[in-house]
């Protein structure tokens, strides 16, 4: 068990350019989540996968983001044409019978 | 989503217990109570759960209200290495549908040396 791996960590990318952040997560937890944080606010819920089926998306998932996760097992997060209310931690979590597990996030910085 | 109070910020000294409360009187009968914490450029972390029973573990104490309305997260000798954002976060069940977490802005722990 390494854990839930996010790549990558940071991300600086002009305004207007597609992004793509990966995640892999605890090989044998198949539900896995995204989040977005913005500094000083706790992390908010995007979207959600049971195995390679999306369950729920928040309305905070804009039709410029997109997730997917083939085969159940790592997931993809892409924003398209970037804006600089993109820039936030991007956060991964699989889950357990304890709980959650995060990865360390990938920074995405809109200039 | 049931939703939980916390204070924004508290202060501790080095060594000595800390006491981080939270409100949650919308809690359902089937809501678990959850602690993470985060350190800074880090995801969170999970401390601690708890349904009604007190729960002790390696990090933490978790005291749960008798009307489960509250909860107090215990560290029983602060260090600086556990100066961090706690959140407390309401979590149904297994089978009780998307099993997301809720955050709020939790509370931020210092601790002085």
């Amino acid at each position: 068990d390494t854990g839930v791996s996010q790549n990558p960590r940071h991300k600086i990318t002009k305004r207007g350019q597609n992004v793509t952040f990966r995640c892999d997560p605890i090989s044998e937890h198949n539900r896995l989540y995204w989040y977005r944080q913005t500094l000083g606010q706790g992390p908010e819920f995007l979207t959600y996968f049971q195995n390679e089926a999306q369950l729920e998306k928040s309305r905070l998932l804009s039709d410029r983001f997109s997730a997917e996760r083939p085969k159940g097992s790592f997931s993809t997060l892409e924003i398209q044409r970037t804006e600089q209310g993109d820039s936030a931690m991007y956060l991964c979590a699989s889950v357990g019978v304890d709980g959650y597990t995060f990865g360390s996030g990938t920074r995405l910085t809109v200039v | 989503d049931a939703k939980t109070t916390q204070p924004n910020s508290m202060e501790s000294n080095e060594e000595e217990p800390v006491h981080l409360p939270c409100n949650h009187s919308t809690i359902s009968g089937t809501d678990y109570i959850h602690w993470y914490r985060q350190l800074p450029s880090q995801g969170p972390e999970y401390v601690i759960h708890g349904l009604t029973s007190n729960v002790n573990n390696r990090m933490a104490s978790l005291a749960i209200a008798e009307d489960r309305k509250s909860s107090t997260l215990i560290l029983h000798r602060a260090t600086l290495r556990d100066a961090a954002v706690y959140y407390c976060i309401l979590r149904g069940g297994f089978g009780s549908g998307t099993y997301k977490y809720i955050f709020g802005t939790g509370t931020r722990l210092k601790v002085l040396a």
